[in-house]
């Protein structure tokens, strides 16, 4: 089966500039998942969609922070506007339905930085 | 904030050697996961402990788990040279969303 996706690779831009980033999950899965990683630390959870719901979005910085997820299969991540410290990977993940134990299956990750 | 806190933060081994990483958290847990992450292949699940679950295997990998202490190993035996990584834990908490929350990670080097 595909894997996770997602676009760009790599973004390069300025602070207080304007990133998008996209994600489409692994097909049937419900459960989406971004995710920060500063270099040298674990990645750190921003938000959870279940389907196009909003789950679990406590530790996004709301200010400058959004996700959507409209249709219950792709999503994007938007910074507006950047700061200096947003420089990071940026992590999509999908986990299949269900309450049971499920592993995340990650994308290769969204590098951004910002100077 | 982080869960998990993990020890050694580096580790440099020979192909061929052992290798073990510990893993502390804090709160409860309904499973602890182990990933992978390497330029190459991203992030990656390795193995999945539930914690009714004192002991699993797979392949090369063993890991532990302490409920009590709040702790987990895992051992990579014979070690080669694509183990070169960084290895994390992470904790699921069970409130049914399957949120994780990953430690800071251990990087392993293993030597030709």
């Amino acid at each position: 089966e595909a894997g996770v996706a997602q676009s760009p690779r790599y973004k390069i831009i300025e602070k207080r500039q304007s990133v998008a980033f996209w994600c489409n999950p692994i097909s049937g899965h419900a459960t989406l998942y971004w995710y920060q990683q500063i270099l040298g630390q674990g990645p750190k959870l921003l938000i959870q969609f279940q389907n196009n719901g909003v789950v679990d979005d406590s530790q996004l910085p709301k200010d400058r922070f959004s996700a959507e997820r409209l249709k219950g299969v792709d999503s994007t991540l938007k910074i507006q506007p950047a700061k200096l410290e947003d420089s990071a990977v940026y992590l999509c993940a999908s986990r299949r339905p269900g309450t049971g134990f499920y592993e995340q299956y990650f994308g290769p990750g969204t590098r951004l930085t910002v100077t | 904030s982080q869960q998990g806190e993990e020890d050694p933060q580096a580790l440099s081994i020979q192909e061929g050697e052992n290798a073990t990483m510990n893993c502390s958290y804090k709160t409860s847990i309904n499973n602890l996961q182990w990933y992978r992450q390497n330029s190459g292949r991203g992030l990656v699940h390795l193995i999945l402990i539930r914690s009714n679950e004192r002991e699993k295997h797979s392949g090369r990998l063993r890991v532990t788990l302490d409920t009590s202490k709040k702790s987990s190993s895992l051992l990579i035996t014979a070690s080669r040279a694509a183990d070169t990584a960084s290895y994390f834990c992470a904790t699921d908490a069970g409130m049914n969303t399957g949120k994780l929350i990953f430690g800071q990670g251990t990087t392993l080097q293993v030597k030709p």
